[in-house]
């Protein structure tokens, strides 16, 4: 069950760069998409989320862009900094489904000084 | 800042046991979660509780698998007869409406079952 995908396994940014991560997804009856993050031996922390009557979404560093005819969607991180060295996953619900997400596989970002 | 917590952090436990995690939700939460996380895999949504009952729950949510709110405060899950397979980190996450709002991840607990 690949509803949603992170195509890429990691993704290494020098600090003060952009770093963009991106996500996939196949259902259509996705409607609400989000952004978690994660450090090791902790639970998802949420970032940022998205509707579908949106095609972008601000907070901080943190923007999201959502593609619904390419059924894509992806985090930009402007400035990047050390701090957001962890797995950031993409999850997403359909209506009617007592909000349950479905999340992506995650993608380790690494920023470098 | 208010925030979900879940006991015990890591749990050992025999093959054919019986195990229960707990969580304890934001207190002014409605809709109450249970995920997990094996090994180097994606996070699995397993049930979703709300109102005193299950509101969803996936293939993974065998009748080896119950929850329970007993009290206003603690969200549990029971395992009834641990697997091998079963060891994995098992998130609870609660959110105060249902739709478009996001739901917030306890900490965790390891479950490895031996």
């Amino acid at each position: 069950d690949q509803q949603v995908k992170q195509n890429s396994p990691s993704l290494s940014v020098q600090e003060g760069r952009i770093s963009i991560l991106n996500c996939d997804y196949t259902n259509s009856m996705f409607d609400y998409f989000l952004w978690y993050k994660k450090y090791p031996a902790e639970g998802p922390t949420f970032l940022i989320s998205i509707s579908s009557i949106k095609d972008k979404n601000e907070d901080g560093r943190f923007t999201v862009f959502l593609n619904k005819s390419a059924k894509h969607l992806s985090l930009h991180i402007v400035p990047s900094q050390p701090g957001d060295s962890a797995v950031y996953f993409c999850a997403a619900s359909a209506p009617g489904t007592a909000s349950k997400l479905t999340f992506g596989t995650g993608t380790r970002l690494q920023v470098t000084l | 800042e208010p925030e979900v917590t879940q006991t015990p952090s890591h749990q050992v436990t025999q093959m054919g046991q019986e195990v229960i995690l707990r969580c304890v939700p934001i207190s002014n939460h409605l809709y109450f979660y249970w995920y997990r996380q094996i090994l180097g895999q994606k996070v699995e949504f397993l049930v979703s509780f709300y109102n005193n009952e299950i509101s969803e729950k996936s293939e993974i949510f065998d009748d080896q698998f119950s929850v329970e709110r007993p009290d206003g405060s603690n969200f549990t899950l029971k395992i009834r007869s641990t697997k091998l397979e079963d060891s994995a980190m098992y998130f609870c996450a609660s959110t105060r409406y249902r739709g478009y709002n996001e739901q917030f991840f306890g900490p965790g607990t390891r479950l490895t079952v031996l």
